[in-house]
């Protein structure tokens, strides 16, 4: 267990709609990254933030938003969703967001029809 | 792009010593090499990392050449709960942390 928990661990919706991905990282942990992990692209990083400010920005598409609160959980929000969205969608946690290790969360898996 | 080179599939047999090589031939002098893994579809599992030393922990060790061109990571004693693909990342140790995954090395270990 590393101390990141992901939730839904399931998620099943259909085209055109919105879903909320919620991450809360280990106890400590000031930066948040999210990844997407697809059958044709591998996992991709996705976006960063640390201490409630976006640090830095993946291949994240303009329909997908996140945000991380005061609270340091975060939220990854995915609209307008495409059947090609389909994919593993990871958070990682690390203390400040530099060089120091990354621990993964389980994952939300998200399915779309 | 990912900044590694790994075998895209190895075996190994169950209780024997699992050695999955790297090649990182452009990594400059303050990139670390840092080895994940993933398990089926599980969130990926941090092993191990150095920057020019050999490292060991409970998991694993990392041999890492003295050019540091190339790595080793190693399982000294595997076993079944060790299939997994194992990913091989140079990260530079500046301010931003995302990691670049390339396609790794999936690991099968047989009985």
């Amino acid at each position: 267990d590393s101390g990141v928990t992901q939730t839904p661990k399931h998620l099943i919706t259909a085209t055109g709609q919105r879903v909320t991905l919620r991450c809360s990282p280990r106890s400590g942990d000031l930066s948040v990254y999210w990844y997407q992990q697809s059958l044709d692209q591998g996992l991709q990083f996705l976006i960063q933030y640390y201490n409630g400010e976006e640090r830095a920005k993946g291949n994240i598409l303009e329909r997908f938003s996140a945000q991380q609160f005061p609270d340091l959980h975060s939220e990854l929000n995915l609209s307008s969703l495409e059947l090609g969205d389909s994919a593993l969608y990871f958070c990682a946690s690390s203390v400040f967001g530099g060089k120091e290790t990354q621990y993964f969360g389980p994952g939300t898996r998200l399915l779309v029809l | 792009d990912a900044k590694t080179t790994q075998p895209p599939s190895m075996d190994c047999a169950e209780g024997r010593a699992a050695n999955l090589p790297c090649n990182h031939s452009t990594i400059s002098g303050n990139e670390y090499v840092y080895w994940y893994r993933q398990i089926h579809s599980q969130g990926p599992q941090y092993i191990i990392h150095g920057l020019k030393n050999n490292e060991t922990n409970e998991m694993a060790s990392l041999i890492i050449t003295e050019d540091r061109k190339s790595s080793t990571l190693i399982l000294p004693h595997a076993t079944l709960r060790d299939t997994a693909v194992y990913y091989c990342i140079v990260r530079d140790g500046g301010s931003q942390g995302n990691l670049i995954f390339g396609k790794g090395t999936k690991l099968s270990v047989k009985p």
